[in-house]
């Protein structure tokens, strides 16, 4: 149980184009998604925490406006990276969590992007 | 604030060898700390984590971790590694309500047949 699906898990794109990925607890309820960012050797950084049917929170520096968060459903949150750089190449990891349990998140497989 | 750092970007060990990842924390509160492994396109799991109750806590596949205050480590441990143990590891921090998460630097573990 407690599996979490990201898609897609590869995307290259052209600079300026928006990119969406979906990320999708299979199993179970997410009354709360994570959305991190990891780059090359470097550690996970936690861009925003979005709780079902609200607003999501944003770590500060993380653009609102560039990074699009959706969560939209108990199973569902899209993050939408708009108006794509070659800067926001990255690898894009979800997490989802139950009960607003923060300390039991189950991560996804994660999402290459890559902005030509 | 709250980091981790984890020592050793790349440890290697031979089968059946003791494994020993490194993690040091800093935080201006009590801790909850966490072990997670990635595996190659899978995404984190969590192994053990330490939330103020006992200090050596016990994971999943043999795994452990000690909470040493004097020290601020959180160091991971098995007493004998095997080939389905190789995969990253990531150590992490957060307070008590969960509002600030960091993950450290992620140490990638090798083990030799």
């Amino acid at each position: 149980g407690a599996v979490v699906s990201q898609h897609p898990s590869r995307v290259i794109c052209k600079s300026g184009t928006s990119v969406k990925i979906e990320c999708r607890s299979l199993d179970f309820q997410a009354t709360t998604m994570f959305w991190y960012r990891q780059f090359p050797k470097q550690s996970l950084m936690l861009m925003a925490t979005s709780n079902e049917g609200s607003k999501a929170t944003y770590e500060q520096g993380v653009e609102k406006d560039k990074f699009l968060i959706n969560h939209a459903s108990l199973t569902l949150s899209t993050l939408t990276v708009t108006s794509a750089h070659p800067e926001d190449s990255s690898f894009y990891i979800c997490s989802a969590s139950w009960g607003y349990r923060w300390d039991e998140q189950f991560f996804g497989p994660g999402t290459r992007l890559t902005v030509l | 604030a709250q980091s981790v750092t984890q020592l050793g970007s790349h440890v290697s060990v031979s089968e059946g060898a003791l494994v020993l990842l490194r993690c040091n924390y800093s935080s201006s509160v009590p801790p909850y700390l966490f072990w997670y492994v990635q595996y190659p396109n899978q995404g984190l799991q969590l192994l053990l984590k330490y939330t103020s109750a006992a200090t050596l806590v016990k994971g999943i596949n043999g795994f452990e971790a000690e909470f040493k205050k004097s020290e601020t480590s959180f160091h991971l441990t098995k007493p004998s590694a095997h080939m389905s143990d190789a995969a990253e590891y990531f150590c992490a921090v957060s307070d008590n309500t969960g509002n600030q998460f960091y993950f450290g630097t992620g140490t990638s573990l090798t083990v030799i047949p």
